[in-house]
């Protein structure tokens, strides 16, 4: 069965520093893959999305960029946290041909 | 870009009534999903509707859209604690890239 990997589950950090949140998925190969990032008192909104290695989509101009390296990998970074980056970040794959997406457990990002 | 409207933004209801939320959409939706969320914790796919009148259920879930194709509803029937949580409705932009709704917060008082 498929199962998606995502962390770590919280992380504070402080602005001006590097983030790297790293999603897997196992049981599945060449997934679609998504970020996605829910706000406080905001809706969840699209970030990046994959349909292969190397190649990404961004969705919104921000502080943030996404790499796959490998088919069943999808990695968010920042080189320069800031305040507004904080949120719940979330991680889903989709197949493709198949409707409807599997989500992460998510990440609390804290930016202090 | 496609806009989905929730409504209402959040309910309390007592345990074993019913209830029902509405996704309403800016756009024709050629693919519209349901999914619930505990607070702080990834989302749990409920269910898919695709076309026109199209209804389905699970458990006691039951979610329907609309003829035009341009508005979804959710239908709790004898709502449970275990019922509560966020509800988001999500609409297929293409490519898979799914565009969500505010989320609908639901408490269900014992």
């Amino acid at each position: 069965s498929q199962t998606i990997h995502q962390w770590p589950a919280t992380l504070v950090q402080p602005v001006g520093s590097p983030l790297s949140l790293e999603c897997t998925v196992e049981g599945t190969s060449n997934p679609n893959l998504y970020w996605y990032r829910q706000a406080a008192g905001r809706g969840l909104q699209l970030l990046f999305y994959s349909v292969g290695i190397g190649q990404i989509s961004s969705e919104v101009p921000q502080n943030l960029s996404a790499s796959r390296p490998q088919d069943r990998q999808f990695i968010l970074s920042s080189k320069k946290l800031l305040l507004s980056d904080s949120g719940f970040y979330l991680c889903a794959w989709s197949n493709r041909g198949h409707y409807g997406y599997t989500f992460g457990s998510g990440t609390r990002l804290t930016v202090v | 870009s496609q806009e989905l409207e929730q409504s209402p933004q959040s309910l309390i209801v007592q345990e074993g009534k019913n209830l029902t939320i509405n996704c309403t959409s800016s756009k024709t939706l050629y693919g519209l999903y349901w999914y619930k969320q505990k607070y702080g914790e990834g989302l749990i796919f409920l269910m898919m509707l695709q076309k026109g009148g199209e209804e389905k259920s699970h458990e006691k879930i039951t979610a329907k859209l609309d003829e035009k194709k341009q508005q979804s509803s959710l239908h709790i029937t004898a709502s449970q604690p275990s019922h509560a949580g966020i509800y988001l409705c999500g609409a297929d932009g293409g490519y898979q890239k799914v565009t969500f709704g505010t989320g609908t917060k639901l408490q269900v008082i014992p």
